[in-house]
């Protein structure tokens, strides 16, 4: 079945660091949701990349849809202790077939101030 | 409602025992989704339902695991002969949208501790 990998598991940064986690998917998607999961809370969706090399920005957060819909990127520009949390790809493989979306198990981000 | 309402928020159960988790998606959502998290992991799908019908239930690891919405609104998942492996948080998600597009909006989950 569908794989969705992410990385690195765990990252560590200095408050005003960038930070980038990783999305990878073993099959063509049809598109692409992130979302932030705090520690103890529910995931709460930030974005969706649908189209071909797609990028978009959310203040100090830009994503990338791969030119061949198989993975993905988060950057965050001069990370706050605010960012701190789990952030989750999720992708639906194209051509039919699985409808339910598919998550990856995270990338933790831990923020030293 | 005005969210995704989840109960129990905590269950313990002895091995064995059956178990009912209730998920009251957001009013008008006809896409409703049941995931699974253990520490440290990210959600596990498990069944997704359009409407009254199971679209997908291709993620349900057993016969043991069994879920329902009779009336395309609460959706209730079932799950026999609890084992320890089968703690974990319990996630329901729904969305206005059909299969897998748009944003997903999920509740606070269950977590349930089989002993």
């Amino acid at each position: 079945g569908q794989q969705v990998m992410q990385i690195p598991q765990y990252q560590h940064v200095q408050e005003g660091e960038d930070f980038t986690t990783y999305c990878n998917s073993s099959t063509t998607l049809s598109n692409i949701q992130w979302y932030k999961q705090r520690p103890g809370g529910h995931p709460v969706f930030l974005i969706q990349l649908v189209k071909s090399g797609e990028v978009k920005k959310q203040k100090r957060l830009t994503f990338q849809f791969g030119e061949a819909k198989k993975n993905s990127s988060l950057h965050i520009t001069a990370t706050q202790t605010t960012d701190v949390g789990t952030y989750l790809c999720a992708g639906r493989a194209s051509g039919g077939g699985a409808d339910g979306l598919t998550f990856g198990k995270g990338t933790h981000l831990i923020i030293q101030p | 409602g005005a969210g995704v309402s989840q109960t129990p928020s905590n269950k313990v159960t002895e091995k064995g025992k059956y178990v009912e988790l209730r998920c009251d998606p957001i009013s008008g959502h006809t896409a409703l989704y049941w995931y699974r998290q253990s520490l440290g992991q990210g959600p596990e799908f498990l069944i997704y339902f359009q409407g009254t019908g199971a679209a997908d239930d291709s993620g349900l690891p057993n016969d043991r695991f069994f879920a329902v919405r009779p009336e395309g609104s609460v959706s209730t998942l079932k799950i026999q002969r609890t084992e320890r492996g089968d703690s974990a948080v319990y996630l329901c998600a729904s969305s206005r949208h059909q299969t897998g597009v748009g944003e997903l909006f999920f509740g606070e989950g269950s977590r349930l501790t089989v002993l």
